[in-house]
């Protein structure tokens, strides 16, 4: 298996609501990610998990809460979004968090995401 | 931190010619530069990358250089064909491995 999976592939939410988007990788990889993109912009990375621990936040707002229950699954919990919070969400993995000669990150194809 | 600037913003060109997209880095320890070519309602995929103990890479159409003394390198295509039509980001990643994208070229090749 050599894929970045997401679910859901879109969503719709209201400024209330509360909701989760998942990411998955059976490839093995140490370091996952979360990344916003907005139309025609290119992605900003969110966080940063290495060895199931979270290692770079970049300085998201806490209405996004990320979780990392396992090496292989990724979760994104939103909670009272804005609707400028609308954008497509890319996790990414790659194999070796420290970087160095394994450090390619793959893309899953993103959920797109409406705030109402 | 580090600051991605990528230059053009459009691209369009002719089926069979070339196109290069350039891309400046402002962190001297950024050492890994990936290509991403990302479709429309598609993912980023990687189509190339380049390390910084390396000044270039091929592979069949497409090739990367990178010149460290002057922080930038570049995406180059030949012979292109309209599936090459996408937007293609340039990022630079130091060994944190946290990538910062350039602003993005969209690449149209005409028929």
């Amino acid at each position: 298996d050599t894929e970045v999976t997401q679910t859901p592939k879109h969503l719709v939410m209201g400024m209330t609501n509360k909701k989760s988007l998942k990411c998955e990788q059976h490839m093995g990889h140490r370091a996952m990610y979360w990344y916003k993109q907005k139309a025609k912009k290119p992605p900003e990375l969110m966080f940063v998990y290495s060895y199931e621990k979270l290692s770079i936040n970049e300085s998201v707002p806490s209405r996004f809460s990320p979780e990392c229950p396992n090496s292989s699954l990724l979760n994104l919990h939103l909670h009272a979004l804005q609707p400028e919070d609308s954008a497509l969400y890319l996790c990414a993995s790659s194999q070796d968090p420290s970087g160095g000669l394994r450090d390619t990150q793959y893309f899953g194809p993103g959920t797109r995401l409406t705030v109402l | 931190g580090e600051n991605v600037e990528q230059h053009p913003s459009t691209l369009s060109v002719q089926e069979g010619d070339s196109a290069v997209i350039k891309c400046t880095y402002s962190d001297s320890a950024s050492n890994y530069f990936p290509w991403y070519k990302q479709e429309l309602g598609k993912r980023p995929q990687l189509i190339i990358d380049i390390r910084s103990n390396v000044g270039e890479k091929k592979d069949q159409r497409i090739a990367v250089t990178l010149n460290k003394t002057a922080k930038h390198f570049s995406l180059h295509i030949t012979e292109t064909q309209p599936e090459d039509s996408a937007v293609y980001f340039c990022a630079a990643s130091n060994a944190g491995n946290m990538l910062t994208f350039g602003g993005g070229t969209r690449l149209m090749v005409k028929p």
